[in-house]
């Protein structure tokens, strides 16, 4: 079945410090992936997106891309924040059905930020 | 504003005693979830319902059961055969796109229940 595997945290950066938290996907077909953020004591937000190989999804500063080739996801920022401090989370879901009930999610990656 | 409600934000039950979780939402949104959260575990998905009156399980539907009987609120009744209770439940909604799985989800804050 679908999976999805995350670099283990929790990870520990400086305010301004480069971000890079890893994602790599098992998955047949063509499935689109995410990247949502948990900040404490809330529920998940949707960060970014991608729906093909080769598309990269950005917000906020963050950014991934779609790489086929090599089945990953992963989450990049150039310089991090204080207020970057929250749980990451990779997801994908495969194109079959027209709900969201195979989103697969990987097991969160807690990063907090210190001035 | 438009959102997904969840209450109680903290929850706690003696053992053996069903409970019900709440959630609402004024998103006009016609797919629910359940969700549940464990240190480590990352989401697993308990129930969702794509539609009013109907309801699919998820991975873990065993110990729970939900209902849908209007488009805005999809509540989780956790019950005594679930053998471990104690965990972060989360609620999220999404619109349906034929042929595409990919709308984002919305979800809730959460609610933590703790059975003791």
């Amino acid at each position: 079945g679908d999976s999805v595997t995350q670099m283990e945290g929790p990870v520990t950066l400086s305010e301004e410090a480069f971000l890079t938290i890893n994602c790599t996907y098992t998955a047949t077909g063509y499935p689109s992936l995410f990247w949502y953020v948990q900040y404490p004591g809330e529920g998940l937000q949707l960060l970014l997106k991608a729906t093909k190989a080769d598309d990269k999804g950005s917000n906020k500063g963050f950014e991934a891309t779609y790489r086929k080739e090599t089945t990953s996801f992963h989450l990049e920022k150039g310089s991090v924040q204080v207020s970057d401090s929250a749980v990451y989370f990779c997801a994908l879901i495969n194109r079959r059905g027209f709900g969201n009930e195979k989103l697969t999610f990987g097991t969160g990656t807690r990063l907090t930020i210190i001035p | 504003d438009g959102g997904i409600t969840q209450s109680p934000k903290y929850l706690f039950r003696k053992e053996g005693q069903n409970v019900t979780l709440s959630c609402e939402q004024n998103l006009n949104h016609d797919a629910m979830y359940w969700y549940r959260q464990d240190p480590g575990q990352g989401l697993r998905l308990i129930y969702y319902s794509q539609i009013v009156n109907d309801f699919q399980k998820g991975d873990i539907a065993e110990g729970y059961s939900v209902s849908r009987e209007k488009k805005e609120s999809f509540p989780l009744t956790v019950t005594s055969a679930q053998k471990n209770p104690t965990a972060f439940y989360l609620c999220a909604s999404s619109i349906l796109v034929l042929g595409q799985g990919n709308s984002p989800l919305h979800f809730g804050n959460g609610t933590r229940l703790t059975v003791t």
